[in-house]
């Protein structure tokens, strides 16, 4: 069975320009949550989709950021336009009934904005 | 402040030497306690978790972790460490009612030969 899956694995822009991350979940995962850990700090959760609903979105840091999850299935993060503090490795996971049972990651995204 | 805390931001270890990494949170009522394992290009890994009852947990790879209510701890141990085991580890919990994993930091472990 396939993990969750990450594209891409590394993405280098300008400042100002958009980039769009994506995550397959594992199949059936009805709970998707994204992640960034900027460089030397926490890993810090940004928002939680229950199927294609946005569950919990408090950890997003401005209106940069929209995330998407088309039909429940795969989700999509972008950033535009793109800041510099937005570097940092994203990470996407998923789960069957959510966070206090197993979550499975990707194996991130790293972002260079520069 | 509401936090978890690894103190140890790096470790470095003799292969066959025992381990032990510390992790403390703050939080009134006792979380769902997780360890997660980052191996180089990889995505996390559970290693273990923590809900209730034995306050012991055995997980993957030889590793365990013990919960120490009066100490807010939640301590990941393995008694031998092999080469392979050099990677970041991070401690996380869930709160009650809530469903997202807020993370220490890690620390990032180094075995040598």
């Amino acid at each position: 069975e396939a993990g969750v899956t990450q594209f891409p694995s590394h993405s280098v822009i300008e400042k100002g320009q958009t980039v769009t991350l994506r995550c397959d979940p594992i199949s059936g995962h009805d709970n998707l949550y994204w992640y960034r850990r900027v460089m030397g700090k926490e890993i810090k959760f940004l928002l939680h989709f229950v199927k294609e609903s946005k569950q919990d979105e408090s950890g997003m840091p401005n209106n940069r950021f929209l995330a998407e999850r088309t039909g429940g299935t795969y989700s999509t993060l972008k950033v535009q336009p793109a800041e510099l503090e937005d570097s940092g490795v994203y990470f996407c996971a998923s789960s069957l009934r959510g966070a206090n049972t197993e979550a499975f990651f990707g194996q991130g995204t790293r972002l260079t904005v520069v | 402040a509401q936090s978890v805390t690894q103190p140890d931001i790096h470790i470095t270890v003799s292969e066959g030497a025992s381990l032990e990494l510390r992790c403390n949170y703050s939080y009134g009522a006792t979380p769902y306690l997780f360890w997660y394992v980052q191996s180089p290009g990889q995505g996390l890994q559970l290693l273990l978790k923590y809900f209730s009852g034995d306050t012991l947990v055995q997980g993957i790879k030889g590793f365990e972790a013990e919960f120490k209510r009066s100490q807010s701890s939640f301590n990941l141990r393995k008694p031998s460490v092999h080469w392979s085991d050099a990677a970041e580890y991070f401690c996380a919990v869930v709160l009650i009612n809530t469903d997202k994993l807020i993370f220490g930091t890690g620390t990032r472990l180094q075995v040598f030969p």
